[in-house]
């Protein structure tokens, strides 16, 4: 159960877009269609931003939007502003039916 | 609206046994798959283990399997987890959290209770 790969932060100027990238084996992210992202602020409770790989839950802005290829899943902020400044995690379900996170990605709206 | 409020933590010393509560309203709690997550003092969210809605499936993240019991009361909307032969990396706050309908993401969540071990 290692922690799936994700860059330690990221920046980006408010209006530029930004993608933090997941990696894992095929044993997770490339042999499911289940991955998530999470956005949590200090003092929040983590809040579910992308489902299924690309999926979108109700009232979560457009400008995110997720996407897979191999074993390697990427979320992107478009039109960057302030309050997306955050740590992102990125989950998936594995092969023994357990669920597992990355190491989470520090967001810098400059 | 979905409700999770978790209770239980508190200060145990190494070795030492928490019980831990997750107590569910605002929908229809025997229908989901439920989780705990966790997240140490400075480091990333950790998936501990999940349910599922009937209790008959049951997983656990390694580093706790074999330490920890995971159960749920459908009756009473409640989902618990048993930590035993507690160390100090199971220091953390430790949320409950459900699984969306038909996915394997975590669409709601409680505010957490910390679980400090320490002598």
């Amino acid at each position: 159960q290692s922690a799936l790969t994700q860059p330690a932060s990221v920046s980006g100027s408010p209006g530029q877009s930004i993608t933090i990238s997941c990696t894992g084996t095929s044993s997770d992210v490339g042999g499911y269609n289940s991955v998530s992202w999470y956005q949590h602020r200090p003092g929040k409770v983590p809040k579910l931003m992308i489902y299924d790989v690309s999926g979108r839950p109700s009232g979560v802005s457009n400008r995110f939007s997720g996407s897979k290829s191999g074993n390697t899943a990427s979320l992107t902020i478009s039109g960057l502003q302030a309050e997306d400044e955050a740590t992102y995690y990125c989950s998936s379900y594995t092969s023994s039916s357990t669920r597992v996170f990355g190491g989470g990605t520090e967001l810098t709206v400059l | 609206e979905v409700q999770l409020v978790e209770s239980g933590g508190g200060l145990v010393k190494p070795g030492g046994s928490l019980r831990l509560s997750c107590e569910a309203s605002g929908f229809t709690f025997n229908s989901y798959t439920m989780n705990w997550v966790r997240q140490a003092p400075g480091k990333g969210l950790e998936w501990v283990s999940s349910i599922s809605s009937s209790g008959d499936y049951i997983y656990y993240a390694d580093s706790v399997k074999g330490r920890f019991t995971i159960s749920r009361d459908n009756a009473h909307n409640s989902l618990f987890l048993q930590l035993n032969g507690l160390r100090a990396d199971d220091s953390a706050v430790y949320y409950c959290a459900r699984d969306a309908y038909g996915s394997y993401s975590f669409d709601s969540w409680g505010q957490g209770t910390l679980v400090t071990v320490s002598s």
